[in-house]
């Protein structure tokens, strides 16, 4: 495989659900990214990993907990979330370093009920 | 306040219309705007970066070109395959967070 990948593409769950999302990349990037898009609003960087440590967290809720086992695995770990947490999920990776593009995986689309 | 507006919001072309997207920034010390293409229910796919005033940047029908306070995705002679939403996206410092415009949806009628 090449590139970012995420799995599940589609994910439905409940308030009271716990489950996870998975990020791969095979690009030999040092940074990871998880993103929340929303409609009619722009992209909101949630966490940042590089070199497996995390080194951004913007505010985001504790039902969210991100978890970096290693420099090609990301994970989202979700718990009790809420209905107005349903949004596309992007993972992106990059190399570490201000002037480099990063590469997005097809993301997960979201759903709480 | 660090910003980055694209403009229009939508546009419809007819195939072969050729038109320009506009990414206006205000930012402190620009070290990279960054151009993607995202497809419905898909991740963004990355098409440039540009990084001082001057610079353009050519793949297939599109061109990016930036100034000190704009970019414009150029794109000549459409295609409906061209169709998807444009996102532009700014370094302004932060070595990791870049700030990200709506996007421009564009619609390329055959």
């Amino acid at each position: 495989e090449t590139g970012v990948t995420q799995t599940p593409r589609h994910l439905v769950m409940g308030m009271t659900n716990k489950k996870s999302l998975k990020c791969e990349q095979h690009l030999g990037h040092n940074a990871m990214y998880w993103y929340k898009q929303s409609a009619k609003k722009p992209l909101e960087l949630m966490f940042v990993y590089s070199l497996e440590e995390r080194v951004e967290n913007n505010s985001v809720p504790s039902r969210f907990s991100p978890e970096c086992p290693n420099s090609s695995h990301l994970f989202l770990h979700l718990h009790t979330l809420q209905p107005e947490d349903s949004a596309l999920y992007l993972c992106a990776s990059s190399q570490e370093g201000a002037r480099t593009e990063a590469f997005f995986g097809q993301g997960t689309r979201l759903t709480v009920v | 306040e660090d910003q980055v507006t694209q403009s229009p919001e939508a546009l419809r072309l007819q195939e072969g219309e050729s038109s320009s997207l506009n990414c206006s920034y205000t930012v402190s010390g620009l070290r990279g705007l960054f151009w993607y293409r995202q497809d419905p229910g898909k991740g963004p796919e990355f098409l440039f970066t540009l990084y001082s005033a001057g610079e353009e940047k050519e793949k297939e029908r599109l061109k990016a070109t930036l100034t000190k306070k704009e970019s414009f995705l150029h794109i000549t002679a459409p295609k409906p395959e061209d169709s998807a939403t444009y996102l532009c996206a700014v370094n302004a410092g932060n070595n990791r967070k870049l700030i990200w415009g709506l996007g421009t949806s564009l619609a390329v009628n055959p």
